[in-house]
């Protein structure tokens, strides 16, 4: 089965930075994956797919990119509202999430 | 609009067998592609991936939980069972049902939207 690695676990941010997490795949799996947003308490929110789609309604400050083993999901300005565990899913597998904490 | 919910115990003891009813509205679970999943989240870790069921009757399992896990479908009620025999304390977690999209010549998918999740404790 494929093990999808993600990181940093935990980011330390201020409103504006620019935010990349990356998730790897411990094997090629083309353009295959999707990243979600979960804040406390609250199910997790689907917000990119098959790599680089973004969902109806997700604000275009999310991007995401990658292929073959390496993805990354870019905030490219991160607003009060982002501040979430993020992560990344392959067919059976989740990474372990990237937390985002104020600086 | 799609919406799923998730229903069953809070509790249970450790050995029970555990059965969540994920209840559905907005799409049919009638095609190879569209399909229905379970995930769980013990408190504070992470997603855990749990099983799979499209309407095609494909199934899917988790590997390390597999001997455990039963899903199934009744579609005249809209719904999906998720049964995990011999509960442990371990299992304890919050448990999720979501639609599954699934792209077939690629082998994999994704989970829009979800329901709200609930929380199983099992502890004696």
């Amino acid at each position: 089965d494929i093990q999808m690695t993600q990181s940093p676990s935990t980011l330390s941010v201020s409103v504006g930075d620019r935010v990349t997490i990356t998730c790897r795949a411990s094997q090629s799996i083309s353009g295959w994956v999707a990243w979600y947003q979960q804040k406390p308490g609250k199910a997790p929110k689907l917000l990119i797919y098959k790599a680089s789609t973004l969902k109806s309604g997700v604000p275009s400050r999310f991007s995401g990119s990658g292929s073959g083993t390496e993805f990354t999901l870019t905030i490219s300005s991160l607003q009060p509202d982002d501040f979430a565990t993020y992560y990344c899913q392959q067919y059976n597998s989740f990474g372990q999430g990237t937390k985002l904490e104020i600086k | 609009q799609i919406t799923l919910k998730e229903s069953g115990p809070t509790l249970v003891k450790p050995t029970q067998t555990l059965t969540l009813t994920c209840t559905f509205s907005g799409f049919s679970l009638t095609t190879s592609t569209v399909g229905v999943g379970w995930i769980r989240q013990p408190p504070g870790k992470a997603l855990e991936w749990l099983a799979l069921i499209y309407g095609d009757g494909d199934k899917h399992y988790s590997p390390s939980l597999k001997s455990r896990l039963t899903v199934t479908k009744d579609t005249s009620e809209n719904q999906v069972v998720l049964t995990m025999t011999n509960m442990a304390p371990v299992d304890t977690a919050t448990y999720y049902c979501a639609q599954s999209i699934r792209v077939v010549l690629a082998g994999s998918n994704w989970f829009d939207p979800w329901g709200q999740g609930t929380l199983v404790t099992v502890s004696s």
